[in-house]
């Protein structure tokens, strides 16, 4: 298989804690990005880091990428009840963009 | 942009009825993506396009499946007859170049009975 797959399936934190989630893959990748999806949404691009890339930052996400591993991680740093959502990576690659099942990530306020 | 843009919201019809699925990409996009996504099965890839013209619709279950995007700012797609385990949340989605982010549609929930 292609596809992404993220761990953990659930995740429950208070607010103001960090979220980290897992994302592993099979084959080789060109870049990989995260999505999140709201409840009745569609998936919403979060960050996307390339190959060549080990951490990236946006706002309170931060990922990371290990190509020996073939894993990445998202951390959510402070998290917010509003981030409560499903979170999903995709790998890039040899253009057939897969999904994992994601992680659900509830934020109790 | 008003981003990707699908009808009907919500669906419901009757076993054996036909069933046809709208969206209109991002304007300039030149992918676009029809997944499916359920409990079981999760986000599934049903078919994609490129310039309008399908590439890969190995995803596509049964023939019962087909897709069309007869210009570069309108895809359908239609299951005919439509069976109770076609109940899904169907989403299109679009995407600038290979490997760009996709920009998702708010899906259309069909429910077949």
């Amino acid at each position: 298989s292609q596809q992404g797959e993220e761990d953990p399936q659930a995740l429950s934190i208070q607010e103001g804690e960090n979220a980290t989630m897992n994302c592993s893959y099979k084959t080789s990748i060109n870049n990989l990005q995260w999505y999140r999806q709201n409840s009745g949404r569609g998936l919403v691009h979060l960050i996307l880091i390339r190959s060549n890339e080990r951490e990236k930052h946006s706002g309170r996400l931060r990922v990371t990428l290990d190509t020996s591993k073939k894993s990445s991680s998202l951390l959510i740093t402070a998290s917010r009840a509003a981030d409560t959502a499903s979170y999903f990576c995709a790998r890039g690659g040899s253009y057939i963009p897969t999904f994992g099942r994601g992680t659900s990530l509830i934020v109790h306020p | 942009d008003a981003g990707v843009i699908q009808s009907p919201r919500h669906e419901v019809t009757e076993m054996g009825q036909e069933v046809t699925l709208r969206c209109k990409p991002i304007s300039g996009h030149d992918y676009l993506f029809w997944y499916r996504q359920t409990m079981m099965r999760g986000l599934e890839l049903l078919i994609y396009f490129n310039n309008n013209v399908p590439i890969d619709d190995s995803g596509m279950p049964e023939d019962r499946f087909s897709a069309k995007m007869p210009n570069a700012s309108f895809s359908t797609l239609k299951i005919q007859p439509s069976e109770p385990r076609d109940s899904a949340v169907y989403f299109c989605a679009s995407s600038l170049r290979d490997n760009s982010p996709l920009h998702f549609g708010n899906g259309t929930r069909l429910t077949v009975t």
